[in-house]
């Protein structure tokens, strides 16, 4: 099975910071035949449920806002809030879904300092 | 408007059984894969199991953690996909969440719809 490594686990910043995560799958989530990376993109908000945010690696969901980015490719992607807001603080998966057991990382808190 | 609404959690002790439910409403349910992924407290996602649409012999797959023990079933009359869970340890108290890709019944694809949660405690 493929499994998925986030980092970092917790990352405290001020308002309007930039907010990088990172997440590395154990083998590659490209698939050669349609040149898609397999990998999703995840957003929970204290007390919710998990939001879709990015599929594709880079496919923004409806209604996301764009201030959120998707990058990368094969087995190293990124995640990148461009200017943090308060809506924003939550805990953050990777999720392949290249392989018929789909799986995610172990999540990357974001906090305000 | 797509939603999907869990039940049927609550407490049972270890070695007991325990059956979700998720109602499915405002897409094509029939024609969607159907996921249960669970939280435990405090802890990250893992994702147990699907079942795959009709076109696709309602195919199910879990990983090896719950494989033998869990079972996913779906009555495309009622919209509603089901979690079987027996021999429950305590290491399965977690929310447990429904959720889909609505409308795709692929095996490769990501959940854009997913359920308020239900939790399931297991302690004696």
């Amino acid at each position: 099975d493929i499994v998925m490594t986030q980092s970092p686990d917790s990352l405290a910043l001020s308002l309007g910071e930039r907010a990088t995560i990172n997440c590395k799958s154990s083998q590659s989530v490209l698939d050669s035949s349609d040149n898609k990376n397999y990998l999703a993109w995840y957003q929970q908000r204290p007390g919710q449920p998990p939001k879709l945010l990015i599929s594709w690696a880079s496919t923004r969901a409806s209604g996301v806002p764009d201030r959120f980015s998707g990058s990368g490719s094969g087995t190293d992607f990124t995640l990148t809030i461009r200017s943090l807001q308060t809506e924003d603080v939550a805990i953050y998966y990777c999720q392949q879904y290249y392989n018929i057991r789909p799986a995610f990382g172990q999540g990357t808190k974001v906090e305000f300092k | 408007e797509a939603q999907l609404v869990e039940s049927g959690g609550g407490w049972v002790q270890p070695g007991g059984s325990l059956k979700l439910s998720c109602a499915a409403s405002g897409f094509s349910f029939s024609g969607s894969a159907m996921h249960w992924v669970r939280q435990a407290p405090g802890k990250g996602l893992e994702w147990i199991g699907r079942i795959r649409g009709k076109g696709n012999n309602y195919a199910t797959e879990y990983p090896a953690s719950v494989r033998g023990r869990f079972t996913i079933s779906r009555d495309d009359s009622k919209n509603t996909a089901y979690l079987q869970m027996n021999r429950l340890i305590a290491e399965d108290t977690a929310i447990y969440y429904c959720s889909s890709g609505s409308g795709s019944d692929s095996l490769y694809w990501y959940f854009d719809l997913w359920g308020r949660g239900t939790l399931v405690t297991v302690s004696s």
